[in-house]
């Protein structure tokens, strides 16, 4: 069974930019969430999705946003990208919303905001 | 605020048990406990979780203490591989807009030759 898949793996953008972020679930799986992890702050959770429809947000400015299509992939955006934008964004993938349900994470894009 | 404590960092001798400690003094009754692992630039692998009962698979076992105010991970046989920046998360159960994950700084395990 294939796991969470990221892609692009790496990217380079200059501040200003934007920048889009996909994820494809593990399959049958229906929730995907967005972290971002800095030396500085660490694993910050940003949004989950279910049924492509977000039901939890995170503490970022709203030049974050995502979105999920109805084959469960995820999507997120990063709009007029900031240097403290460059991270490893990381995706999750669930059965379902909700704690009782195991997040798998992705390997990450790594993001370089120059 | 990370609802978890955890020591920055241990070290285990390869072979032996790994214990690592959290402190989850304020969870509450419908909270999960939840074990991760990062290996350096990897995404976090899922390692086990519980809410009231011990629990074990084949990565490691979950302790956690009968007023559940901490818990345990152990890796029975520590490895070279198990290197890596253990987390320790409480999440509420159910769907809930509260449940927003929060990772705090967890324990660097270094394994010794």
């Amino acid at each position: 069974k294939a796991g969470v898949t990221q892609t692009p793996r790496y990217l380079i953008k200059t501040r200003g930019q934007q920048v889009t972020l996909s994820c494809s679930p593990i399959s049958g799986h229906r929730s995907v969430s967005w972290y971002q992890q800095t030396p500085g702050q660490g694993l910050q959770f940003l949004f989950e999705y279910f049924s492509e429809t977000q039901r939890n947000k995170g503490n970022f400015p709203g030049r974050f946003s995502g979105r999920q299509f109805s084959n469960s992939r995820s999507e997120m955006n990063v709009s007029t990208l900031e240097l403290g934008d460059s991270a490893l964004y990381l995706c999750a993938s669930s059965r379902a919303w909700g704690a009782k349900n195991i997040q798998y994470f992705g390997a990450g894009t790594r993001l370089s905001v120059l | 605020d990370a609802k978890t404590t955890q020591p920055p960092s241990m070290d285990c001798a390869e072979g032996r048990a790994a214990n690592l400690p959290c402190n989850h003094s304020t969870i509450s009754g419908n909270e999960y406990v939840y074990w991760y692992r990062q290996i350096h630039s990897q995404g976090p692998q899922y390692i086990i979780h519980g809410l009231k009962n011990n629990e074990t698979n084949e990565m490691a076992s979950l302790i956690i203490t009968e007023d559940r105010k901490s818990s345990t991970l152990i890796l029975p046989h520590a490895t070279l591989r198990d290197t890596a920046v253990y987390y320790c998360i409480v999440r509420v159960a159910g769907g809930n807009r509260d449940d927003k994950i929060i990772f705090g700084k967890g324990t660097r395990l270094h394994i010794l030759p």
